[in-house]
């Protein structure tokens, strides 16, 4: 069982704005970066944003990470339907010497 | 180009062992550390374990160990996920994965391989 726990579902219409939120602990994300994934139906995961709020070259701007304690947010702007895709984050979780996943969100545009 | 190409799809019966592949290039092997992560089917990721090819230094999660074993190959630049006798519940696509940071600061994960389906079925 996963230590950060996403909301299962989001969802928005094209254009619109649709935050995700993760929850974790002091061991993990109180402590430690926080990372978020992006895996498109029947592909490997993609790293979305790393350090907290940092985007890899060629992830637009529409998404956006923050972090505040010991919680999470993934922010997509603009959304489009190619953003249908299931979203998880993650960190280090310095209490079971390893890396956490989240629980996954999956967004659908409507 | 930093790729991880993974091989490919196994399907096994209960019992058999199995190895699966993880070969890297565009990087230096020895540098980085490598992932392994679970996804069973409908399921969400699962962190299994990393190697560090530089030493062969390995820790596993909890939930992973004495279950498989993660090893390196720094003759073929390629990490491997093994298990000795496997059980219908290791039905799963399996993913490797780099560390991102160079400087081993912080952990993140990217790039990933395309991921390996084993299906383990009587």
């Amino acid at each position: 069982q996963s230590v950060l726990t996403q909301p299962p579902s989001a969802s928005g219409t094209p254009g619109q704005r649709v935050s995700i939120s993760c929850a974790g602990s002091s061991s993990n994300i109180g402590t430690n970066v926080v990372n978020w994934y992006q895996q498109l139906p029947g592909t490997a995961p993609k790293l979305l944003i790393y350090i907290n709020d940092q985007r890899p070259s060629g992830v637009p701007d529409r998404f956006s990470g923050s972090k505040s304690g010991t919680s999470a947010s993934l922010d997509i702007s603009g959304l489009q339907s190619d953003d249908e895709a299931d979203y998880y984050c993650a960190a280090w979780d310095d209490s079971l010497n390893g890396y956490v996943f989240g629980t996954g969100t999956k967004v659908s545009v409507l | 180009e930093v790729q991880l190409v993974q091989s490919g799809a196994e399907v096994k019966k209960p019992g058999e062992s199995l190895k699966i592949s993880c070969q890297i290039s565009g990087y230096r092997f020895t540098s980085y550390w490598i992932a392994w992560v679970r996804q069973m089917p409908g399921k969400g990721l699962e962190w299994m374990g990393i190697i560090y090819p530089g030493d062969s230094d390995t820790r596993y999660s909890p939930s992973f160990e004495g279950q498989v074993t993660i090893s390196a190959d720094k003759s073929t630049n390629t990490a491997y996920l093994q298990w000795s006798s496997l059980k219908t519940s290791d039905t799963a696509t399996y993913f490797c994965a780099r560390r991102g940071d160079s400087n081993n600061w912080y952990w993140w994960f990217d790039p990933w391989g395309q991921g390996t389906l084993v299906t383990v079925s009587s």
